[in-house]
C-alpha cells in the first residue's frame, strides 16, 4: 500500500517562532496533498489543498500568510505556522492524492499527525 | 451548505451486539461517501466507500439518498472494532473531503 509520513511527530515551539512540518509521499508521487487541522475531540478541518509546482489553494478563513504551503517536488509537501501563537497549537494532518494509476483503493492516504503546542 | 454530521460522540455496546453508526450528510450535488476508521495510535484509514458497496470487516454502509444517510452498521461488534469512526464526504469535480466531527466506538467483553 501507499505510505505518508509527517515529521516531525510531535513538536513545542515559543510563542513568535515558525515551524515547519514535513509531509512526504513514500511510495508514490503525489501531485496532490492536503492539510487539515484537529483540534481535540473535533472533526478533520480542511486547510489547503497543495498541489505540486503551483500556490496552494486555500480554504476560507485560513490564512494564507500565517500557514505556508510549499509542495516542491512530487513526494513532499511542507506546511509552516509562522510566528506561532498558542491557539494555533494542534494536531496537524497531511494526507496525499494516489494515482488512480497505481491501482490501489484508497484515493487518499494520510500521514500520522503531527501535534504542535506552542507555548 | 456542505455538511456531514455524525451525531454521537460515544457509543458503547457489547460485543456481539449490533452497531450502528449514523452519519447525515447535506449536499447539493450527487454524493460520494465514505467511512474512514482511526485505531488507538494510528493514522486515520479508509474502511469503506459508497460507491463499492463493499463489506469490510462485517461493516456496511448504505447511502440513502431520501434520508440523506450513510450509517455504518455491522451485526456483532468485535472488541478489535473499537476505534474512532469518521463519516466523510467528497465535494464533486474536486479532492476535497468534508469530514464529520466523529464517533468513538467502544466494544465492551
Amino acid at each position: 500500500g501507499a505510505v505518508v509520513s509527517q515529521h516531525p511527530s510531535w513538536v513545542i515551539c515559543k510563542s513568535g517562532t515558525s515551524v515547519k512540518i514535513e509531509c512526504r509521499s513514500l511510495d508514490f508521487q503525489a501531485t496532490t496533498m492536503f492539510w487539515y487541522r484537529q483540534f481535540p475531540k473535533q472533526s478533520l478541518m480542511l486547510m489547503a489543498t497543495s498541489n505540486e509546482g503551483s500556490k496552494a489553494t486555500y480554504e476560507q478563513g485560513v490564512e494564507k500568510d500565517k500557514f505556508l504551503i510549499n509542495h516542491a517536488s512530487l513526494t513532499l509537501s511542507t506546511l509552516t505556522v509562522t510566528s506561532a501563537h498558542p491557539e494555533d497549537s494542534s494536531f496537524y494532518i497531511c494526507s496525499a492524492r494516489a494515482p488512480r494509476a497505481i491501482g490501489l483503493r484508497e484515493t487518499q492516504y494520510f500521514g500520522p499527525g503531527t501535534r504542535l503546542l506552542v507555548l | 451548505a456542505q455538511r456531514v454530521t455524525q451525531p454521537e460522540k460515544l457509543l458503547s455496546v457489547f460485543k456481539g451486539a449490533p452497531v450502528e453508526l449514523k452519519c447525515n450528510y447535506s449536499y447539493s450535488g450527487s454524493p460520494e461517501l465514505f467511512w474512514y476508521v482511526q485505531y488507538s495510535r494510528q493514522r486515520l484509514q479508509l474502511l469503506l466507500r459508497h460507491i463499492s458497496r463493499e463489506s469490510i470487516k462485517g461493516f456496511t454502509a448504505d447511502l440513502n439518498k431520501g434520508e440523506t444517510s450513510f450509517h455504518l452498521k455491522k451485526p456483532f461488534a468485535q472488541e478489535e472494532d473499537s476505534a474512532m469512526y469518521y463519516c466523510a464526504l467528497k465535494v464533486s469535480g474536486t479532492y476535497k473531503y468534508i469530514f464529520g466531527t466523529g464517533t468513538r466506538l467502544k466494544v465492551l467483553a
